[in-house]
Order: C-alpha cells, then sequence, then structure tokens
C-alpha cells in the first residue's frame, strides 16, 4: 500500500521569507499524481500545486514551487515571499493512476505558521 | 470557489440522536468522499463513491452509513450519535486530476 509521510508537524517561516515543507511517500507504481493542498484555519481546503509522475518539469503555481525527486520518491513544496495568508496546515497527498478507483492517500499535515 | 456544498455547517446534538449530513456537488463528479477529521489534525477516510449506488468503506472504522442514490448527493448518517463522534466532517469530490472540499461540519455530540 502507498504510504505519505510528511516529518515536519509543524513550522514556522518568517514573512517574507522562503520555506520549504518535506514530503516522502513510497510506492512500487510508476504512474501517479501528487498534490499539496492548503487548509487555512476554518476555511475550506484548496489544492495548491499538482505534479505528474512523468513529467521531469517541477510544477510551479505563482508563488509555491515544487521540487520532484521521483528516484528518492521525495516531494517538496517550496513558498517563496511568504505571507501572513499561508498559515495553515499543509498536505501532501498521491494518487495512483494505475490502480483503478483508489481514493487519495494524506499524509499527516504541517502546521505553518507565518510571524510577521 | 468549489461548487460543493455541505450542511449543516455546525450541529450540536445529544447523545443517542439520528442525524443526517447533507453533501452535495454541482461538478458532475462521479468520485465522492467522506473525511472526519479533528481540527489542526490528519484527515481520515470514512467513506467513499466511485458512482451511484456504489459505496465504500475506508480506512477509518466508522458506525455512519453512507448512500449515492444520485449523482450530485452523497449524505452520511449517524443512527445513535456519541460523544466519541464529535469531530469536522469533510465531503470531497473529484476526478483523477483534482479533488475539491466542501467548507465542513462540525458536529458536537453532548
Amino acid at each position: 500500500a502507498q504510504t505519505v509521510t510528511q516529518s515536519q508537524p509543524e513550522m514556522s517561516v518568517q514573512e517574507a521569507e522562503t520555506v520549504t515543507l518535506s514530503c516522502t511517500y513510497d510506492t512500487s507504481e510508476s504512474d501517479y499524481y501528487l498534490f499539496w493542498y492548503k487548509q487555512p484555519p476554518s476555511r475550506q481546503m484548496i489544492l495548491v500545486i499538482r505534479q505528474e509522475a512523468y513529467k521531469q518539469q517541477n510544477a510551479t503555481e505563482n508563488r509555491f514551487s515544487v521540487n520532484f525527486q521521483k528516484a528518492a520518491k521525495s516531494f517538496s513544496l517550496k513558498i517563496s515571499d511568504s505571507q501572513l495568508g499561508d498559515a495553515a496546515m499543509y498536505f501532501c497527498a498521491y494518487r495512483s493512476r494505475n490502480s483503478g478507483n483508489t481514493p487519495l492517500v494524506f499524509g499527516k499535515g504541517t502546521r505553518l505558521s507565518v510571524i510577521a | 470557489e468549489a461548487d460543493i456544498y455541505q450542511t449543516p455547517r455546525y450541529l450540536v446534538i445529544g447523545t443517542g440522536k439520528k442525524i443526517t449530513l447533507e453533501c452535495s456537488q454541482t461538478m458532475g463528479h462521479d468520485k465522492m468522499y467522506w473525511y472526519q477529521q479533528d481540527p489542526g489534525m490528519e484527515l481520515h477516510l470514512i467513506h467513499y463513491s466511485y458512482g451511484v449506488n456504489s459505496t465504500e468503506k475506508g480506512d477509518l472504522s466508522s458506525e455512519s452509513t453512507v448512500s449515492r442514490i444520485r449523482t450530485e448527493h452523497f449524505p452520511l448518517t449517524l443512527e445513535s450519535a456519541r460523544p466519541s463522534h464529535t469531530s469536522q466532517y469533510l465531503c470531497a469530490s473529484g476526478d483523477w486530476a483534482e479533488q475539491f472540499f466542501g467548507p465542513g461540519t462540525r458536529l458536537t455530540v453532548l
């Protein structure tokens, strides 16, 4: 079974600085999606960024980018120019593209605090 | 903003009551999910569905049940609420490439 590990339960960053959240996963498959989701306090969970495993190029979305290392099974999220609104729980997730109908596998989350 | 709705948003109820948490989506997604999440904690998948008349239990043992009679509607029912059911319940729907979450129902059982 696939697993997703987020080894940092909590992180903090100064406003305008850069922070990297770690995620590793375990799978024997070669074709899959990886996701980072953001859950602000008392607000709806939203997708931050998605990476398709067959794409070598790292995904970017404005201030958010990933470092996807397929061989190492690592998928870290970098937030540049951190803003107060980035404070949230961040969840890393995995989905197979080959195993039929399988739900997302989520990590346990990293709580990010942004210090003004 | 994703078109997925949950009602009620907050519910306080006594032990032993039967409750149904509603979830609807207008995106035509076949895949729908229910998660249980204590505030600030990890997500636990309790039920999912890949289409009408299809339901599966998730990783977390749950005393709740679900039904999927219409594509857009995926209600979750607790036949007899207990204090241990106090939590936040998140509904989601999606396809292979993305999953959208509802705003959640915060349930308190006294």
